[in-house]
């Protein structure tokens, strides 16, 4: 079965820092994998998604995620923290082709002044 | 706004009542999805169709737990005899299958509360 397992329950940050957020995937297929962020009281949004091209993926709001298959990761990165990325964020495997995600427990990013 | 919609935002029942959400997904979507997120989780999966057939339901939506998409439109998710367990956020998503724009769109939620 497919899974994600994301390795912090809480990330603090100062603003201008870089920011790294975990996950690690299970999965007996090459997996489609996804980030979403979750603003208070706001719905979800992807940030970027990984479906087999490039391993080095780019997404919204300076975001980006690299897939190791071999570490099988899709730790979400960006070079600078700002205030408003403070959120929720979860990291998501679909189980096939665009079925049912699978989502992790989640991780909240607080960024400090 | 062309985004998913969901409707009531907030609901309070009390144990034993039925109660009915709305979810409007985005027109030209022919999969819609229903979740549940409870405090401090990541959404769980409960049923999802493509157009008006439900295609799969998750070991979480129990008998009490309905959902229907007559027309391959808007969906409804029914919880009949509620329970203090079904106190959640109650999400909905779209997508376009089997496309490359596959990634699920989602709304603002309902929110849930049994007392």
């Amino acid at each position: 079965a497919q899974s994600v397992t994301q390795l912090d329950s809480h990330v603090s940050v100062s603003e201008g820092t870089p920011v790294l957020l975990r996950c690690n995937y299970s999965s007996s297929y090459s997996p489609s994998l996804f980030w979403y962020v979750q603003h208070p009281n706001k719905g979800l949004q992807l940030l970027l998604k990984y479906t087999s091209a490039a391993t080095l993926v780019k997404g919204i709001n300076g975001f980006e995620a690299e897939f190791k298959k071999s570490e099988t990761s899709f730790h979400l990165t960006k070079p600078s923290a700002h205030m408003s990325d403070a959120a929720e964020y979860f990291c998501v495997v679909s189980v096939r082709y665009g079925n049912k995600l699978v989502f992790g427990a989640g991780t909240i990013l607080r960024v400090k002044s | 706004d062309t985004g998913v919609s969901q409707d009531p935002r907030h609901k309070i029942t009390k144990r034993g009542q039925n109660v009915t959400f709305r979810c409007d997904p985005i027109s030209e979507h022919n999969r819609l999805y229903w979740y549940r997120q409870t405090l401090g989780q990541g959404p769980e999966f409960l049923t999802y169709f493509q157009n008006e057939a439900q295609l799969e339901k998750s070991r979480l939506l129990s008998d009490r737990f309905s959902a229907e998409r007559p027309k391959g439109s808007f969906s409804t998710l029914e919880i009949q005899r509620t329970e203090q367990g079904d106190s959640a956020m109650y999400l909905c998503a779209s997508s376009l299958a089997p496309g490359p724009a596959y990634e699920q769109y989602f709304g603002p939620g309902t929110r849930l509360t049994v007392t």
